[in-house]
């Protein structure tokens, strides 16, 4: 089945710092994945839609100069976190749409990276 | 959009069945229905998509009536291992709108 992967699985930064979060599509290409963040005890937050090959949309209220996206490949996005804060540690998930896939439009998750920010 | 609700909580104890139903009063007419879990520190796994009556897999089944204003997940014989965060979600063919989790069901298993 479609697997998705991050990179790394945890990090532990300064504040002030970046950081840069990897997300690949292992078996499918695709040309849409989604940056999701979840704090502690709630639910999954929308943050962004990375489309291959163009820019980023970004939800209400998430700084898009802040985390920036970049869809460099059809299995490939990344999230970068700049000049990390204790407030934006969290648990970052991303996940891509497999249209190809048995099941209509379904989104498949990757396993999710911790940031710490002291 | 189409807006979920699920109940917060669920208790069961092993070996019996588990029903989570979710409501969205305003799913449209290209709207899928999808269901997720998640166990703490993991990304969500896809359990079951369906659309209308009902659709098994190995893991669950998924009932939707004819309304389609409603949708229950059926789990046959939890085990502790089932203990996790339920989420259901409604969207289009086109996915614009399946993307925005609700609370979710917390279900927890107990011996």
């Amino acid at each position: 089945g479609a697997v998705v992967s991050q990179h790394p699985s945890w990090v532990i930064c300064k504040s002030g710092t970046s950081v840069k979060i990897e997300c690949r599509s292992l078996d499918f290409q695709a040309t849409t994945m989604f940056w999701y963040r979840q704090f502690p005890k709630q639910s999954l937050m929308l943050m962004a839609t990375s489309n291959e090959g163009s820019k980023a949309t970004y939800e209400q209220g998430v700084e898009k100069d802040k985390f920036l996206i970049n869809h460099a490949s059809l299995t490939l996005s990344t999230l970068t976190v700049t000049s990390a804060h204790p407030e934006d540690s969290s648990f970052y998930i991303c996940s891509a749409r497999d249209l190809a896939g048995v099941e209509t439009d379904t989104q498949y998750f990757g396993p999710g990276t911790r940031l710490t920010v002291l | 959009l189409a807006k979920t609700t699920q109940p917060i909580s669920m208790d069961s104890y092993e070996g019996q069945e588990v029903n989570i139903t979710c409501s969205h009063n305003n799913i449209a007419t290209n709207d899928y229905i999808t269901w997720y879990q998640q166990f703490p520190s993991q990304g969500p796994r896809f359990i079951i998509q369906g659309y209308k009556t009902k659709v098994t897999n190995e893991v669950a089944s998924l009932f939707i009536p004819a309304d389609r204003k409603s949708s229950t997940l059926s789990l046959p014989r939890v085990s502790l291992s089932d203990t996790a965060v339920y989420y259901c979600l409604v969207g289009d063919a086109a996915g614009a709108n399946n993307l925005f989790f609700g609370t979710g069901t917390r279900l927890t298993v107990i011996p």
